[in-house]
């Protein structure tokens, strides 16, 4: 059973705050945990891909750690601005295939 | 240039009827992958082809009927809709298969509604 669980499923964030939000994720036969991001009418981008424990990946104001052992990744957005208003996705790899979890919506209020 | 273009974007049919959904990738990419955005909003593989051949087929309908005429293309095909077919559908491709550290691509999506 592969099973991804991101949450919290949503959130409101005002503009200029910082934010986080969580997956978890079977912690045996990890191989690499993806983040992608989706904002409405748009096709999912990839942000990040992890693969190492301890791992922090950055790009630009958004950032992800990565803890294996444990089985969960943060994803960080600081000092939001409404153009961070989207769904992002994680995914763990496993089985030769992906396995998506719902994602995080977030909303970002100017 | 979109790099994994599908269509149509938007596909409303009658049940039981047979309807196919396109989709291509200018990336030169050799895996192409089907996705369904089911009922709960979890993107679930359906199938993957890694040039040509199919790799992976998950516990889909045999309705559904992919087809790669070249590892550019990866079409998928519906016979006989059923009320339950009504999903949004992601194309979406990646340079290599089985490599755990390969983004995928996607595509635009295409929302399917079956009356």
């Amino acid at each position: 059973i592969l099973n991804v669980e991101q949450s919290p499923q949503s959130l409101h964030v005002q503009e200029g705050d910082s934010t986080n939000f969580t997956c978890s994720f079977p912690s045996s036969n990890f191989y690499a945990l993806h983040w992608y991001r989706w904002e409405t009418a748009k096709s999912p981008e990839a942000l990040f891909v992890m693969t190492l424990n301890g791992d922090e990946k950055k790009k630009g104001r958004i950032s992800a750690t990565l803890n294996t052992k444990e089985g969960y990744s943060y994803l960080y957005i600081k000092g939001s601005q409404p153009e961070d208003s989207a769904t992002y996705l994680c995914a763990w790899y496993g089985n030769n295939r992906l396995a998506f979890g719902k994602g995080n919506q977030v909303v970002v209020i100017p | 240039d979109t790099a994994v273009s599908q269509t149509p974007k938007y596909l409303v049919t009658q049940m039981g009827n047979d309807k196919s959904i396109k989709c291509e990738q200018n990336l030169g990419h050799d895996t192409m992958y089907w996705y369904k955005q089911d009922s709960k909003k979890f993107l679930k593989i359906m199938f993957s082809y890694n040039n040509k051949e199919l790799i992976i087929n998950e516990t889909v309908p045999n309705r559904f009927s992919p087809k790669s005429p070249d590892k550019a293309h990866l079409n998928l095909h519906i016979n006989s809709l059923e009320l339950g077919d009504s999903a949004v559908y992601f194309c979406a491709s990646s340079h290599l298969h089985g490599t755990a550290n390969e983004k995928l691509f996607f595509g635009s999506g295409t929302q399917l509604s079956v009356l």
